[in-house]
């Protein structure tokens, strides 16, 4: 149980194109999702919280007209990347809560290259 | 107030070995403690979790210790194997946040 699936698991594409990353809960409904970042060696930095049917919340110093989040239902949160640059590529990862709460279970991630 | 710190970097061990990572926190607003296992070019997998009024809880071959006045706590994996080789992250939750440890990546040697 408490699946979270993401796709795609990897993407390249040129500069200045945007891109979506899907994320879902596959069986169980996820009242909050996370957005992370994570660089080669490094740990995981939050980008933002988001809750369904609501606005996201985002850390310092992400730019949320840069990471657009939609979390339109209870098991579908989305993240897109507008004009992606080459210092956009990273590893992002998506998490979820439960309606109980912890723990969150985190996808595989998509590896983002932008040439 | 909102970090966790983990130590070591890294750290190699022989099969059946037991390695321990350690982490510190000072956010005493931290509700539970989860430790993550990744593995090259996947997300975190949640291994084992505490919360603070249990000084220790052991789930197969992994253990945490806990100490709350000292707010430290560490992961202990027994008899490892090579297939526990990968990077471990602890972390503290408070509300739904998670803020995680700097990783450990584990080598077990054959």
């Amino acid at each position: 149980g408490a699946v979270v699936s993401q796709h795609p698991s990897w993407v390249i594409c040129k500069s200045g194109t945007s891109v979506k990353i899907e994320c879902r809960s596959l069986d169980f409904q996820a009242t909050t999702m996370f957005w992370y970042r994570q660089f080669p060696k490094q740990s995981l930095m939050l980008m933002a919280t988001s809750n369904e049917g609501s606005k996201a919340t985002y850390e310092q110093g992400v730019e949320k007209d840069k990471f657009l989040i939609n979390h339109a239902s209870l098991t579908l949160s989305t993240l897109t990347v507008t004009s992606a640059h080459p210092e956009d590529s990273s590893f992002y990862i998506c998490s979820a809560n439960g309606q109980g709460g912890q723990p969150q279970h985190f996808g595989d991630g998509t590896r983002l290259s932008i040439l | 107030q909102q970090q966790v710190k983990q130590s070591p970097q890294s750290l190699i061990v022989q099969k059946g070995g037991i390695p321990i990572i350690n982490c510190a926190y000072e956010n005493t607003a931290f509700d539970y403690f989860p430790w993550y296992q990744q593995f090259p070019g996947k997300g975190p997998a949640l291994l084992i979790a505490i919360r603070p009024d249990v000084s220790e809880k052991k789930e197969g071959r992994f253990t945490i210790s806990f100490n709350k006045s000292a707010k430290q706590f560490s992961l202990h994996i027994m008899d490892s194997q090579p297939g526990d080789s990968a990077t471990y992250f602890c972390a503290g939750n408070r509300g739904s946040r998670l803020t995680f440890g700097e990783g450990t990546q584990l080598t077990v040697n054959p």
